[in-house]
């Protein structure tokens, strides 16, 4: 039981390049979400999906995009990296966005932008 | 969405008992109370959930007030690996609820 899968777990950018954090999930979960957290911060929404082919954004998606061609995977797209991204980035999974479900987390990428 | 407020930071000594109080004076009457744990290097994870008066689990219990106005998160015998952050969410059930995480409360468990 797999639950919400990261890859990679660690990675280094330079200013300018771009990657694709991936996220996989296993448990049928219609809703994912995509959060980052700054270190001895809370965590702040990025990007969310209710479903395959249905994306909407949080609180601070700027230079951030995101797909849902499927229901297991939600991939987190940067371009153009920059110093203000280096973050730790949490994938997270839920049945339904009623808040009497537990939302699953993966266990995070750390990526730092130098 | 109900703001929460919880403190920052608190420490506490192997095998005592930890509250720690969540303020939600704006919750509405669908609204759950969630509580969740982040050790280091990892993503949170669901602890305990409740409605009202209390909630008791394998790994924590919960206690809410009739005017739902706060709710305290009771860890009976805290041990080192209790050392985490605790985030204190509030909720509509049934609604369109995503969840935000504020900067929860640091518990540092000494020995």
């Amino acid at each position: 039981n797999a639950g919400v899968t990261q890859t990679p777990k660690f990675r280094i950018l330079k200013i300018g390049q771009s990657m694709t954090l991936q996220c996989t999930q296993d448990m049928n979960h219609n809703y994912m979400y995509w959060y980052r957290q700054d270190p001895g911060m809370g965590l702040k929404l990025i990007y969310y999906s209710v479903g395959a082919g249905i994306t909407d954004k949080g609180e601070v998606p700027n230079g951030y995009n995101v797909s849902r061609s499927t229901t297991e995977d939600f991939p987190l797209r940067l371009e153009l990296a920059a110093p203000s991204q280096t973050s730790v980035y949490f994938c997270a999974s839920s049945y339904s966005t009623d808040s009497n479900y537990g939302y699953t987390f993966g266990s995070g990428t750390r990526l730092t932008v130098v | 969405l109900a703001k929460t407020t919880q403190p920052v930071s608190m420490d506490s000594y192997e095998g005592q008992e930890v509250n720690i109080t969540c303020s939600h004076n704006n919750i509405a009457t669908n609204d759950y109370i969630t509580w969740y744990q982040q050790f280091p290097s990892q993503g949170p994870r669901f602890i305990i959930q409740g409605y009202k008066t209390k909630v008791t689990n394998e790994v924590a219990s919960l206690f809410i007030p009739a005017d739902r106005k706060s709710s305290t998160l009771s860890l009976p015998r805290v041990s080192l690996s209790d050392t985490a952050v605790y985030y204190c969410l509030v909720g509509e059930s049934g609604g369109s609820y995503i969840p935000t995480f504020g900067r929860g409360t640091s518990l540092i468990v000494h020995p």
